[in-house]
């Protein structure tokens, strides 16, 4: 079975520029979250999805959105790009959200890097 | 504040030896989970074992194990028989619920392990 796919794997862009990435969940998880990982951290949450709606969001600037579709796919959505924008960006499914008694799966993530 | 620990940044072990990674986690709700990520090099994050905040007995699976102290809100993971390909980024994590209808995981600042042959 697929894991969590992302694309792109890596991406450069400018500042000020607006940047799509996409994830695709474990075939039957219907909530996708995603996280930035700043070099030498731990991931930090900025979104949850489920059921096509954003049900929690993180302590990130409205620059940041995110939707997902029916299919249970996700994109994130950054504009105004800053050089701290820098960083890992994972997605994760789950099955369901609300849970704390599963693992979120990860993506192999979307690295992406601002000049 | 919820938050998790890690204390060792780095970490080195003799391969085919026995590890330990510590982490110490804090939170408010009886309602938890604990996990541990392994991210190599790579970047993926890839996931190794669960506990839940209400089993009473430590969590196993193949060479990792979780030493789970409730009272004293740790949960290390213990890695038996070292190998080279353990050489990564290890992060300890706890999801928990953030509202009424949504969860997060909340990750440590992770410790790097070295595995010398």
């Amino acid at each position: 079975d697929a894991g969590v796919t992302q694309s792109p794997t890596h991406l450069i862009k400018t500042r000020g520029q607006h940047v799509t990435l996409r994830c695709s969940p474990i075939s039957g998880h219907k909530s996708v979250s995603w996280y930035q990982q700043v070099l030498g951290q731990g991931p930090q949450f900025i979104f949850q999805y489920y059921e096509k709606e954003e049900r929690g969001r993180g302590n990130f600037p409205d620059r940041f959105s995110a939707r997902q579709f029916p299919n249970y796919s996700s994109e994130l959505n950054v504009n105004a790009l800053l050089l701290g924008d820098s960083a890992l960006y994972l997605c994760a499914s789950s099955g369901t959200a609300g849970q704390f008694n599963q693992p979120q799966h990860f993506g192999d993530g979307t690295r992406l890097s601002i000049l | 504040a919820q938050k998790i620990t890690q204390t060792q940044p780095g970490m080195f072990v003799q391969e085919k030896e026995a590890v330990t990674l510590d982490c110490t986690y804090d939170t408010s709700d009886p309602s938890y989970g604990l996990f541990w990520y392994k991210q190599p090099s790579s970047g993926e994050m890839i996931f190794l074992i669960y506990q839940g905040s209400y089993d009473q007995q430590n969590a196993t699976e193949g060479r990792y194990s979780l030493n789970f102290q409730k009272a004293r809100k740790s949960a290390n993971l213990v890695i038996s028989a070292s190998q080279l390909g353990d050489s990564a980024m290890y992060f300890c994590a706890m999801r928990v619920l953030a509202g009424s209808s949504y969860d997060k995981v909340i990750f440590g600042p992770g410790t790097s392990l070295s595995v010398i042959p």
